[in-house]
């Protein structure tokens, strides 16, 4: 089925180790975010992207790396993972910019840091 | 900056009862405004939008008006079903500020036979 696919689901690693989160989308749109979504914050937004080789943080983007060399991809790369950064994550994308607002999100991915 | 404010959490409602979810915003422009619902396990998916003032969005039972005299964009529904058991989301939309959303912090509603 096309749509937007995050993997793992879900992830254990330790404090210290490099952690990339993977997201696919098939329907060719512009823009992808990555959210994190913590309690009592809500969702945050980690880094977008409007276009292949395109990128831009967000609200909190420190300990985080994120590439776009293909339109379809937007991994997340977690250079040191820390304890902080145990929360599940979010990938979105969206058609273009002026109706950017609806945003289609994959189903998540459970990071938990030791 | 932008912000968007949710009523305190979590809600636990029986099924038939009449669901009221506050939201207010602060936004520098003019934005369109949102709710998202994320079911468990799940993603969020788009529930409803409006994107100018005195607009109603609906769907699936759920309604929501710009008010922008009072920067509150709140979700009703007349009559929760077990089924509208999820997390909500409120989110605006600025287009002096890229059109990136901006959410709130979500709430929880339990809805029990």
């Amino acid at each position: 089925d096309a749509g937007i696919t995050q993997s793992p689901r879900y992830k254990i690693t330790e404090t210290g180790r490099q952690v990339t989160l993977m997201c696919h989308q098939t329907w060719s749109h512009s823009y992808m975010f990555w959210y994190r979504q913590d309690l009592g914050h809500g969702l945050r937004l980690i880094y977008y992207s409007a276009a292949a080789d395109i990128t831009d943080k967000g609200e909190v983007p420190d300990g985080y790396v994120v590439s776009r060399s293909k339109t379809e991809n937007f991994p997340l790369t977690l250079e040191s993972a820390t304890r902080s950064q145990t929360s599940v994550y979010f990938c979105a994308s969206s058609a273009d910019r002026v109706t950017n607002e609806k945003l289609f999100f994959g189903s998540g991915t459970q990071l938990s840091v030791l | 900056g932008n912000s968007v404010t949710q009523m305190e959490g979590p809600v636990t409602l029986s099924e038939e009862a009449f669901l009221t979810i506050n939201c207010t915003y602060t936004a520098t422009g003019y934005p369109s405004l949102f709710w998202y619902v994320q079911y468990p396990g799940e993603g969020l998916q788009l529930l409803l939008k409006a994107t100018k003032a005195d607009d109603k969005g609906s769907n699936k039972g759920f309604e929501a008006t710009y008010r922008k005299e009072t920067t509150s964009f709140h979700l009703e529904k007349g009559s929760v079903q077990v089924s509208d058991s999820a997390v909500y989301f409120c989110a605006l939309s600025d287009p002096g500020a890229n059109s990136k959303l901006t959410f709130g912090k979500g709430i929880t509603l339990s809805v029990r036979p």
